[in-house]
């Protein structure tokens, strides 16, 4: 049972433009979501970070929106660099487990092209 | 200076075989992790120590077995190893492992199992 996801394998963008990355969860009881970025080769690296107390949180070109009712994130990168280009993870602490036990989506793969 | 170390970085190997993977970190955490990512890119958590205790003990085959000999090294032993291991092993490490800390992530170790 896969309580985190992301439905999209792949986003292509140009270079300046708006990139937009979704994550859906069925479990109404996480409630801190991470956003993880991956290149070739290397492990994942910490991006951005939403408590569920919030439904906004900015950081720089990084945007992480939070829609509690949909059960829904979304990860935006404003604007696009070719440097962006990469593997996106959402995730979430597993609840009421006191531990940095994080479940992952799949990952989408982000290509900013120049 | 890496922070979180992982060898060997690729691994091949028979069916049947016994090996093992080193992590270390160098950032004075006190909990690590195995991840593991599959042929469908899910990163799945396997263990977690803090300070050289097991505290997170997922569904893993007992084949697998983390060995902490201090707080700065986790390894992850695999033995009989079986085609379906064939995967790419993260190491992770954080403060103390609470529920919203940052975890960070080695290049990871791919194993490919023949």
């Amino acid at each position: 049972d896969q309580q985190v996801k992301q439905n999209s394998p792949s986003l292509s963008v140009q270079e300046g433009r708006i990139s937009i990355l979704n994550c859906d969860y069925t479990n109404s009881m996480f409630d801190y979501f991470l956003w993880y970025k991956k290149y070739p080769a290397e492990g994942p690296t910490f991006l951005i970070s939403i408590s569920s107390i919030k439904d906004k949180n900015e950081d720089g070109r990084f945007t992480v929106f939070l829609n509690k009712s949909a059960k829904h994130l979304s990860l935006h990168i404003v604007p696009s660099q070719p440097g962006d280009s990469a593997v996106y993870f959402c995730a979430a602490p597993r609840p009421s487990s006191n531990t940095g036990k994080l479940i992952f989506g799949q990952g989408t793969t982000l290509q900013v092209k120049p | 200076d890496t922070a979180v170390s992982q060898t060997p970085k690729y691994l091949v190997t028979q069916m049947g075989n016994d090996k093992s993977i080193k992590c270390e970190q160098n950032l004075g955490h006190d909990t690590m992790y195995w991840y593991k990512q599959d042929s469908k890119k899910f990163l799945k958590i396997m263990f977690s120590y803090n300070n050289k205790e097991l505290i997170i003990n997922e569904t893993v085959p007992n084949r697998f077995s983390p060995k902490s000999p201090d707080k700065a090294h986790l390894n992850l032993h695999i033995n009989s190893l079986e085609l379906g291991d064939s995967a790419v092993y993260f190491c992770a490490s954080s403060g103390t492992g609470g529920y919203q800390e940052t975890q960070y992530f080695g290049p990871g170790t791919r194993l490919l199992v023949l």
